[in-house]
């Protein structure tokens, strides 16, 4: 079983409001990723980091940020939140020649 | 280009029924394949891997997924499905690169009629 944890499992939050979603893994991995997800509707991939320092954006666009200070964490940040950033956000992670193992995930509601 | 097709957006089978669910996929590469499950709410679970060798994988929760490169799918099965099988399910692909990233599908509800 892999160990990556999210926080909060719930926000619900008001439009203008600065958050920030949290994300770790204790296994040592050096690609994580972040992932948004409409309710019973496909992945898509905002945000990955290689490893400490390094940070990409993904296939989908994005108004959020992410950091990647530590192998461990990887956060993700929304400025102003928006209804239009109501959604669920996960986050994985990998070894190289593995699999990603993913957070149980962010649901997030701004109104 | 990369991509993954599951075909099937909802399938509704039986308790005790045997199930199939589709999965394609076009990949440049050796492929890595992957079936993930996620239940409401919840983030995704690997049920099961194909990396190389042995072309038929077991998973776990008695799933398995046969490799067929000819036909570019990896087709996930399992004999009998119970209700707590009800879930979506998520093929995806991926190759062994630190630039590769996984590429998954659009999902395939599945629902067991009692």
């Amino acid at each position: 079983e892999a160990d990556i944890y999210q926080t909060p499992r719930y926000l619900v939050i008001g439009t203008g409001k600065k958050i920030t979603l949290e994300c770790s893994q204790t296994m040592g991995h050096d690609k994580m990723y972040w992932y948004q997800q409409d309710p019973g509707m496909e992945l898509h991939l905002i945000h990955y980091s290689y490893g400490v320092n390094s940070t990409e954006k993904g296939d989908l666009s994005s108004e959020s940020t992410v950091s990647r200070i530590r192998t461990e964490h990887f956060p993700l940040t929304l400025e102003s939140a928006r209804p239009s950033h109501t959604s669920q956000y996960l986050c994985a992670s990998m070894r190289l020649g593995d699999t990603q193992y993913f957070g149980p995930g962010t649901r997030l509601t701004v109104l | 280009a990369q991509s993954v097709t599951q075909p099937d957006i909802h399938i509704t089978v039986s308790e005790g029924a045997s199930l199939e669910l589709r999965c394609n996929y076009s990949y440049g590469a050796t492929p890595y394949l992957f079936w993930y499950v996620q239940s409401p709410g919840q983030g995704l679970q690997l049920l099961l891997k194909y990396f190389s060798g042995d072309t038929l994988v077991q998973g776990i929760k008695g799933f398995e997924a046969e490799f067929k490169r000819s036909q570019s799918s990896f087709n996930l099965r399992k004999p009998s499905v119970h209700w707590s099988d009800a879930a979506e399910y998520f093929c995806a692909v991926g190759g062994y690169s630190s630039a590769s990233k996984i590429i998954f599908g659009s999902g395939t509800r599945l629902s067991i009629r009692p």
